[in-house]
């Protein structure tokens, strides 16, 4: 069965403190997405990486960086987390299909960071 | 460039009513279009897709959307509502470009929550 796996359901950190969220997938998908839920905007892009190495800015990407030094993981990092960081974390993957990425995304359950 | 705009943050239906969630879209190219449902502090599941094949399209669990070009809309529905599908719903548009649009990104709409009430 698919699955991605994000290692932390919920967090509380302090303004200021570098934040991980890790995000593994077993199903070897090319495309990994960061998204961060806030009610009433829906689901924003803040990063997403087509292979290994590689990697994009969404549309949100301030504050925020990633590291895929893996096919499999795909991390994003709070360097120096604030309190307008606060939010649920939503990590995806997807299979790139010939040429044309047909966008069913796999979700993972969602990482809620709470910054104080 | 794309957009999706979900009509109403929240709707209401009685169980055993009928279920109607509204989305229309913007998009440069043919689109792929997408219902996602989110149970209370879970991740997002694919509901149905629609990808240029029939116009109709059924999804799990009863629900099924209409690609209407002309009136660029994509509405779910579900003939009876069923307590357990009370949620939020994802409308998602991908106008997958051109050339090599694995790289490509969805567009999310704000979602609409949705109550059943017994």
């Amino acid at each position: 069965d698919v699955k991605v796996t994000q290692s932390s359901r919920y967090l509380v950190k302090r303004t200021g403190e570098k934040v991980f969220l890790e995000c593994v997938q077993d199903m070897d998908h090319e495309n990994m997405f960061w998204y961060r839920q806030d009610p009433g905007l829906g689901l924003r892009l803040i990063y997403f990486s087509y292979d290994v190495k590689m990697k994009e800015k969404g549309d949100i990407p301030e504050g925020y960086s990633v590291s895929r030094e893996k096919k499999e993981r795909f991390s994003l990092i709070l360097e120096s987390a604030s309190t307008n960081q606060t939010s649920m974390y939503l990590c995806a993957s997807s299979l790139r299909t010939g040429s044309r990425n047909t966008g069913e995304l796999f979700f993972g359950e969602g990482s809620r960071l709470t910054v104080l | 460039a794309q957009s999706v705009t979900q009509l109403d943050s929240h709707v209401s239906v009685s169980e055993g009513t009928p279920v109607l969630l509204r989305c229309n879209y913007s998009s440069s190219y043919s689109p792929s279009l997408f219902w996602y449902v989110q149970h209370p502090n879970k991740g997002l599941q694919l509901l149905l897709k629609y990808t240029s094949a029939a116009t109709l399209v059924k999804g799990i669990n009863g629900f099924e959307a209409e690609f209407k070009k002309s009136e660029t809309s994509f509405h779910l529905t579900k003939p009876s509502a069923h307590m357990s599908d009370a949620a939020e719903y994802f409308c998602v548009v991908s106008d997958g470009g051109g050339l090599d649009t694995g790289r490509r990104a969805l567009t999310f709409g704000s979602g609409t929550r949705l109550q059943v009430q017994p």
